[in-house]
């Protein structure tokens, strides 16, 4: 079955730029979408298509993807982005794929 | 306002079946390019996709767990079910329904999510 990998653990400070991988076979040809989750809430997406970010989302919040790796990349990190991040994948044939999820400390 | 809201058991013994309920409003399921899906998460772990029903009726599961779901829809109440079979604790976990989106086929919409544990 398909797998999409991140760290488990991401740190940064404040006002430093957070970036987040995210890797699987052919990732390149899907579609990655990323969630944040704060604890004891639902997930919300913030970058999805490789690259949107819904209206609601600050500018902070950007995605790429090249040949296996999708990274989020967050700029000018704030303590309110201290939450768990996981990106997600979709194909027509795999359909959707989480990743094991990556934890962002702000410290 | 797009809402979706959760509803089943809390609690289910092993070997029986799980039945949830995902009501939701807002929007069609009879609109093209849309999707109501299952996802969990068990405590302290990552999401997992179980299933998700698109607008057209066509029907995509996780494959690791395919032998033991069923996704439906009613579109004139505006739900969604989805049926679980032989729960186990290992099945313990927060379920989600959340709207899936042709545009990436994203999730862009949750529910509160429903915390199901599975327990003699």
């Amino acid at each position: 079955s398909y797998e999409l990998t991140q760290p488990p653990s991401v740190s940064v400070s404040p006002g430093q730029t957070a970036s987040i991988t995210c890797s699987g076979d052919e990732l390149g040809n899907k579609y990655v979408s990323w969630y944040q989750q704060k604890p004891g809430q639902s997930p919300v997406v913030v970058v999805y298509q490789d690259n949107r970010r819904p209206s609601e989302i600050p500018e902070r919040f950007s995605g790429s993807t090249f040949g296996n790796t999708a990274t989020l990349t967050i700029s000018g990190t704030q303590a309110v982005d201290e939450a768990d991040y996981y990106c997600q994948a979709w194909d027509s044939s795999t359909a959707w794929v989480f990743g094991g999820g990556t934890e962002l400390t702000v410290l | 306002q797009i809402t979706l809201k959760e509803s089943g058991p809390i609690l289910v013994k092993p070997t029986q079946t799980l039945m949830l309920t995902c009501t939701f409003s807002g929007f069609s399921l009879n609109t093209g390019g849309v999707g109501v899906g299952w996802i969990r998460q068990p405590p302290g772990k990552a999401l997992e996709w179980l299933a998700l029903v698109y607008w057209d009726d066509d029907k995509r599961y996780s494959p690791s767990l395919r032998s033991r779901l069923t996704i439906t829809k009613d579109t004139s109440k505006n739900q969604v079910v989805l049926t679980m079979t032989n729960m186990d604790p290992v099945d313990t976990a927060t379920y989600y329904c959340a709207r899936a989106y042709d545009s990436g086929w994203r999730f862009d919409y949750w529910g509160q999510g429903t915390l199901v544990t599975v327990s003699s």
